[in-house]
């Protein structure tokens, strides 16, 4: 089975600062890659996906990932942080299963904090 | 993109109740739907997959005859907790997966269950 793993629970910037959220993937085929946000009592938002077309991949609201083969990796990046960034990001893996849809296995979870 | 809703938002109950969530795609029709559960601080783990017209298929641990699952349409599934306890109380989360041009699962903005 597939699965991501994400170093770091809790993740503190500054605004305007850098973010870098980071998450590994376990595969054993090329997979499908997600970063989802949540902000407090909400549902997931997707942030950008990875499906094995352009390895650099842009998101919502600024965010974008590499997807690095040779590093199992796929961290998300932010150039400048907002206060309204703050929120926590989840890592996701699909897996084709039987019956022909894909299964999402998400990550631990980081929670970003932005000071002011 | 497409929307999924969920009701109620939010429900308290008495311990041996039984609750009932729905979940809906609004503007697409949804062959396959999830659900998740997620306890306070940690990630989502996938419960079970709703297939529209046959049983759903439970991950392994999660009880089915507690965890009462119906995918009556392709637009709604429902999610009943029967004789529901403490332990229970839990921010339930469902996703559809959208077919082509989006392709991919779109997430309700979840359920917090309290159960007394």
């Amino acid at each position: 089975a597939q699965s991501v793993t994400q170093l770091g629970s809790h993740v503190s910037v500054s605004e305007g600062a850098l973010v870098l959220l980071r998450c590994n993937y376990s595969s054993s085929v090329p997979p499908y890659l997600f970063w989802y946000v949540q902000y407090p009592n909400q549902g997931l938002q997707l942030l950008l996906k990875y499906t094995s077309a352009a390895t650099l991949v842009k998101g919502i609201n600024g965010f974008e990932a590499e997807f690095k083969k040779s590093e199992t990796s796929f961290h998300l990046t932010k150039p400048s942080a907002h206060m309204s960034d703050a929120a926590e990001y989840f890592c996701a893996v699909s897996d084709l299963v039987s019956g022909g849809y894909q299964k999402v296995t998400f990550g631990t979870g980081t929670k970003l904090q932005v000071i002011p | 993109g497409a929307v999924v809703s969920q009701h109620p938002s939010w429900v308290i109950c008495k311990s041996g109740t039984s609750v009932k969530i729905e979940c809906r795609s609004l503007d697409f029709q949804a062959t396959t739907m999830f659900w998740y559960r997620q306890f306070p601080k940690q990630s989502l783990m996938l419960m079970a997959t709703s297939n529209e017209g046959s049983k759903a298929t439970y991950e392994q641990g999660v009880e089915k005859d507690k965890f009462l699952i119906n995918h009556a349409s392709l637009t709604l599934s429902t999610l009943t907790v029967t004789s529901a306890h403490p332990e229970d109380s839990s921010f339930y989360i469902c996703s559809a997966r959208a077919p082509l041009p989006y392709n991919e699962q779109f997430f309700g903005p979840g359920t917090r269950l309290t159960v007394l």
